[in-house]
C-alpha cells in the first residue's frame, strides 16, 4: 500500500516556466511533508518542507501548498531553470525522528 | 560543519555474500536511518538508530542488520546477498530530540550490484 502519492512521474517545462508537481497522502496523522531534490549519482537533498499548521510556504524560487482537508501537497518551482532538472521526491513523517515515506518521484527536465 | 557521508561509493558482490556499508552521519547529530532506492524508485526505509539503540525498523529481513557506534556513525550489514538487493544505499541523520528532528540530512549513498 503506497501511502504517498506522487505525480507526474515525469515533466517536461520551458525555461523561465512553472513547474508543477502533485502529491497525496493517506495517513491523516503525517504531520511533517519534505520536498527532496535529487541528481544523478547523489543523495537526496531537502529542499524546503511544511508543516500542517500553515497552508503555503515559500523559499526562494521554492513553493509548498497544503491542503489538509484534501490531504493533498504540491511543490512549485517558479522561473524554472535547466539547473532544475533532477528527480523531486515528496515525503511524509508522522513525527520528529520517525521514518521518511516517499512518494515514487518526478524526473524534472527544464529545456531552454 | 561536515555532511554525512558514506564509503564505500560503489561495490560490487556475488550472490550469497556478506556486505558492510559505513556511514557518518552529519556533527550534532545522534540519529542515523537508513535507506534502500531501487532504480527509478524511492527510498524505503531499512531501520534507524537513535543513540547507539535501534529506533524503528521497515519491512525489511532479518539479514539486514546495523550498528550504530558511540560516535554517532553506523553500519548497515547485509548477509546472504540476493539480486534483488542491488540498490543504491542512503545514510540518513537527523536531531534526536526538537522541531529540528524532523529534517533527515541525506549522504550521497553507497551503489551496491550484486551479481
Amino acid at each position: 500500500q503506497q501511502q504517498v502519492k506522487q505525480s507526474p512521474q515525469s515533466l517536461i517545462v520551458q525555461k523561465g516556466g512553472i513547474s508543477i508537481i502533485n502529491c497525496a497522502y493517506e495517513n491523516t496523522a503525517f504531520d511533517y511533508f519534505p520536498w527532496y531534490q535529487q541528481f544523478p549519482g547523489k543523495g537526496p537533498a531537502l529542499l524546503i518542507a511544511i508543516r500542517p499548521d500553515v497552508s503555503e510556504k515559500k523559499e526562494g524560487r521554492f513553493t509548498i501548498s497544503f491542503n489538509k482537508s484534501a490531504k493533498q501537497f504540491s511543490l512549485h518551482i517558479m522561473d524554472s531553470q535547466p539547473g532544475d532538472s533532477a528527480t523531486y521526491f515528496c515525503a511524509a513523517s508522522v513525527s520528529g525522528n520517525t521514518p521518511l515515506v516517499f512518494g515514487k518521484g518526478t524526473r524534472l527536465s527544464v529545456i531552454a | 560543519e561536515t555532511g554525512v557521508t558514506q564509503s564505500p561509493t560503489h561495490l560490487i558482490k556475488t550472490r550469497g555474500q556478506q556486505v558492510t556499508l559505513r556511514c557518518s552521519s552529519q556533527s550534532g547529530h545522534n540519529t542515523v536511518s537508513w535507506y534502500q532506492q531501487a532504480l527509478g524508485q524511492g527510498p524505503q526505509f531499512i531501520f534507524q538508530y537513535y543513540r547507539e539503540e535501534e529506533n524503528g525498523r521497515g519491512n525489511f529481513p532479518p539479514r539486514f542488520s546495523g550498528l550504530q557506534f558511540p560516535n554517532y556513525s553506523s553500519e548497515l550489514n547485509v548477509n546472504a546477498l540476493e539480486l534483488d538487493d542491488s540498490a543504491l544505499y542512503l545514510c540518513a541523520s537527523s536531531l534526536g530530540r526538537g522541531l529540528s528532528s524532523y529534517e533527515q540530512y541525506f549522504g550521497p549513498g553507497t551503489r551496491l550490484t550484486v551479481t
